[in-house]
């Protein structure tokens, strides 16, 4: 079945330092990827969807400036948390489709900012 | 606009109980429908899906049906195991290129 890798699984750093997320799908082109955004004990937040070779879709009340997605390729996504502060600390997910695979999902990344 | 509404938790169960966790779905379409599970610290896993009216999603003992005069796909499993503890998540989406909404997700719990 599809795969999609996310990495790193966890990552701590400090107030005001950037953080870079990958998502990669292993045996499959994904032409379309997502990112989300899961607060504790609450549902996913969808933040944009990014098309292979095209600037992300981001979605209302999410900083563009801040919350930078590139999708270079068709195997390679990354979300990169600009100037991160605590109340970015949440847990990431990627989700990657194409090829007829939809929607398959990474393992999620936990950040804390301190 | 196009919502997901599932049952708020937790769903607290014995083991070998049954489980029904209610989802229904507004849309001005035909969405496919699918439940995500999430296990504590991991990402989603799809559990099921359907992608027509009256289909009938099925995976490891869980089963769903879409609905289309209810909007509705709730999830059933007629007899839990301490394993399934988790959140499991209702979604809708279109094609592949297509965002999913989820609902709010709704936490089990299965004691032995």
């Amino acid at each position: 079945g599809a795969v999609v890798s996310q990495h790193p699984s966890w990552v701590i750093c400090k107030s005001g330092t950037s953080v870079k997320i990958e998502c990669r799908s292993l045996d499959f082109q994904a032409t379309t990827m997502f990112w989300y955004r899961q607060f504790p004990k609450q549902s996913l937040m969808l933040m944009a969807t990014s098309n292979e070779g095209s600037k992300a879709t981001y979605e209302q009340g999410v900083e563009k400036d801040k919350f930078l997605i590139n999708h270079a390729s068709l195997t390679l996504s990354t979300l990169t948390v600009t100037s991160a502060h605590p109340e970015d600390s949440s847990f990431y997910i990627c989700s990657a489709s194409g090829q007829g695979h939809g929607y398959t999902f990474g393992s999620g990344t936990r950040l804390t900012v301190v | 606009g196009n919502s997901v509404t599932q049952m708020e938790g937790p769903v607290t169960l014995s083991e070998e109980a049954f489980l029904t966790i209610n989802c229904t779905y507004t849309a001005t379409g035909y969405p496919s429908l699918f439940w995500y599970v999430q296990y504590p610290g991991e990402g989603l896993q799809l559990l099921l899906k359907a992608t027509k009216a009256d289909d009938k999603g099925s995976n490891k003992g869980f089963e769903a049906t879409y609905r289309k005069e209810t909007t509705s796909f709730h999830l059933e499993k007629g007899s839990v195991q301490v394993s399934d503890s988790a959140v499991y998540f209702c979604a809708q989406g279109g094609d592949n290129t297509d965002k999913l909404i989820f609902g709010t997700g709704t936490r089990l719990q299965v004691f032995p």
